[in-house]
């Protein structure tokens, strides 16, 4: 079954340093991928798309990475501050079904100061 | 603030009671998600809209869980009979136009906790 898996270990950086998180999906090619960020107790926040045609995204601090042979996304936040803790989630479509996004289960960010 | 906005912000129920949640999308989307989302996992698609029409409903969706957008504006999810099993946070989303990429935009849920 399709499937979108995040890394499940939390990740805990020093402010400063650039954050790597990954998504890896298996058994479909996505045409695009996308990641939110989810404080606790709020709904998760877009912050960026990339299609599978684009090897790479950027946004102020935030860059993205589509590897299509690789099947992976990375997200990086360079130069991370406390501010950036949160939980970071990556989603695609449904290869099935266009109209619901499946979800990975996230991964746990902590900036240390 | 033109957000999604959802109320109740959190639901303490007895179990086997009903309970009923709205969502009032952001005005001009006319997509709405509801999705149900326990700790530490991601969001987990209950059903669609796309402007009054529910389109998707998951199997995963018991006959219990019942949703309407009526006027393709806010939309309410039903609980009945609700169980232990159904605490989880409660999330509605909307997006704009008739690509299935556009970015959705969430709330900030309803906590539902079943005593």
């Amino acid at each position: 079954s399709q499937k979108i898996e995040q890394n499940s270990e939390a990740l805990n950086i020093q402010e400063g340093k650039t954050a790597t998180l990954t998504c890896n999906y298996t058994n479909y090619s996505p045409a695009y991928l996308q990641w939110y960020r989810q404080d606790p107790g709020r709904g998760p926040v877009f912050l960026l798309l990339i299609r599978e045609n684009e090897k790479e995204k950027r946004k102020e601090r935030l860059k993205v990475t589509f590897d299509t042979t690789l099947k992976q996304s990375l997200f990086h936040i360079t130069a991370s501050q406390p501010a950036d803790s949160a939980t970071y989630l990556c989603a695609s479509h449904n290869a099935g079904n266009n109209r619901k996004l499946i979800w990975g289960l996230g991964t746990s960010l902590a900036v240390n100061p | 603030d033109t957000g999604v906005s959802q109320n109740p912000r959190h639901k303490i129920t007895k179990r086997g009671q009903n309970v009923t949640f709205r969502c009032d999308p952001i005005s001009e989307h006319n997509r709405l998600y509801w999705y149900r989302q326990t700790l530490g996992q991601g969001p987990e698609f209950l059903t669609y809209f796309q402007n009054e029409a529910q389109l998707e409903k998951s199997r995963l969706l018991s006959d219990r869980f019942s949703a309407e957008r009526p006027k393709g504006s806010f939309s309410t999810l039903e609980i009945q009979r609700t169980e232990q099993g159904d605490s989880a946070m409660y999330l509605c989303a909307s997006s704009a136009g008739t690509e299935s990429n556009q970015p959705q935009h969430f709330g900030d849920g309803t906590r539902l906790s079943i005593l």
